[in-house]
């Protein structure tokens, strides 16, 4: 069975300075990773992707993401920070192996970006 | 640009009143589309997977007489929420699987019933 664990409901970062968003996830088969961003009243956008490839991945807008395997993580992270960055993020695995393509999400992590 | 429309973006109804959202793949077929529901302040929860031509496959707890899948054709799933009430209000978002690609989201319904 697949799960997701955002460690922080809510971030807060200055302008500027590194984000990190972090995810812990459990799996029984080899899983595929994602980071979606939600912006207010909108859809989610991709961020990026695991699929077992490189385990160090660069999405959109700087941002990458790490998959850990000893550590079952998947950490987010962003050099600096962008006011346009304030948005919730979301965790998510699939199965690759069982062929499922549902999605699990974490619960979220709000990051806000200060001024 | 976006590859998943949903319409419409925001509705507001009266209580017991039927809601038909639709979510379009723009420039492919989806034989798969997925309805989620998302609370305020929360994450998004499955509630069904909708197959083209056949029967949508729902999750535990959600009632398939209230909330009605349609997949008639590789573009378009529809939800409708019938006779809605207040606490069907939230926001209600679907995504349509693309051939190698991850699932690509819509921009979600905002429901609010009075």
């Amino acid at each position: 069975a697949q799960s997701v664990t955002q460690l922080d409901s809510h971030v807060s970062v200055s302008e500027g300075t590194p984000v990190l968003l972090r995810c812990n996830y459990s799996s029984s088969y080899s899983p595929s990773l994602f980071w979606y961003v939600q912006h207010p009243n909108k859809g989610l956008q991709l961020l990026l992707k695991y699929t077992s490839a490189a385990t160090l991945v660069k999405g959109i807008n700087g941002f990458e993401a790490e998959f850990k395997k000893s550590e079952t993580s998947f950490h987010l992270t962003k050099p600096s920070a962008h006011m346009s960055d304030a948005a919730e993020y979301f965790c998510v695995v699939s199965e690759v192996q069982t062929g499922a393509n549902n999605l699990f999400f974490g619960t979220g992590t709000r990051l806000t970006v200060i001024p | 640009g976006a590859v998943v429309s949903q319409h419409p973006s925001r509705v507001i109804c009266k209580s017991g009143t039927s809601v038909k959202i639709e979510c379009r793949s723009l420039d492919f077929q989806a034989t798969t589309m997925f309805w989620y529901r998302q609370f305020p302040k929360k994450s998004l929860m499955l509630m069904a997977t909708s197959n083209e031509g056949s029967k949508a496959t729902y999750e535990q707890g959600v009632e398939k007489d209230k909330f009605l899948i349609n997949h008639a054709s590789l573009t378009l799933s529809t939800l409708t929420v019938t006779s809605a009430h207040p606490e069907d209000s939230s926001f209600y978002i679907c995504s349509a699987l693309r051939t190698g690609q991850p699932q690509h989201f819509g921009d979600g319904t905002r429901l609010s019933i009075l």
